[in-house]
């Protein structure tokens, strides 16, 4: 199985300041036939399902805000919200949809300072 | 709209089976797999297998085989995940979530997500 690990575990950041989370695979989730990293990112807050924020590692979902962003290829990957703001408190979780069992990281959980 | 209506809260005992539905709407139910996925309280996600609701083929995750069973009707664009044998490492809540848009592109990441359905395992 593809494991997924995400740093940090839980991360408090200033309105307005940038918010960085990482994502590591245990293998390489690229494509080499297509060069597409299989990779997505969502946010999850309580009560609620997850949200689709990113595919293809770096693609942006329709309507998710501009300040969401995300890189990385092979296994490590990085999303990046640029300009904190208070409704971006949630938990953030990558996924691996390379090959099954499919497998998100365990989560990190983004407060305000 | 694209919605998936889930089937709601159950408290079971261990031992017993849960069988959790899942109403699709608003695009071809046929047309797209249908995954389960669990979230324990307090804890991650974790994928359990989809459902080909087109040709009834399942793929399950190692660790649910021969406890899990997906199936569907088409006839209603339902999609159900039953569970047996149940444990009190059962409890959590239990989303449905298709792949509308990905699987158009060759992708398979998840969206739209069910709301949830909490099962509770407990003597």
């Amino acid at each position: 199985d593809i494991v997924m690990t995400q740093s940090p575990d839980s991360l408090t950041v200033s309105l307005g300041e940038r918010a960085t989370i990482n994502c590591k695979s245990s293998q390489s989730v690229l494509y080499s036939s297509n060069n597409k990293n299989y990779l997505a990112w969502y946010q999850q807050k309580p009560g609620q399902p997850p949200k689709l924020l990113i595919y293809w590692a770096s693609t942006r979902e329709s309507g998710v805000p501009d300040r969401f962003s995300a890189s990385g290829s092979g296994t490590d990957f990085t999303l990046t919200i640029s300009s904190l703001q208070a409704e971006d408190v949630a938990v953030y979780y990558c996924h691996q949809y390379y090959t099954t069992p499919y497998t998100f990281g365990q989560g990190t959980k983004l407060e305000i300072k | 709209q694209v919605q998936l209506v889930q089937s709601g809260a159950e408290v079971k005992k261990p031992g017993a089976s849960v069988k959790v539905s899942c109403k699709a709407s608003g695009y071809t139910f046929t047309g797209y797999y249908m995954h389960w996925v669990r979230q324990a309280p307090g804890q991650g996600l974790e994928w359990m297998g989809w459902m080909n609701p087109n040709s009834g083929d399942t793929s399950y995750a190692q660790k649910f085989q021969g406890r899990v069973t997906m199936t569907g009707d088409t006839s209603i664009s339902t999609a159900y995940m039953e569970l047996g044998r149940l444990t009190s490492d059962d409890t959590a809540v239990y989303y449905c979530v298709t792949n509308i848009g990905a699987a158009d592109v060759g992708g398979n990441w998840f969206d739209p997500w069910g709301q949830g359905t909490l099962v509770t395992v407990s003597s």
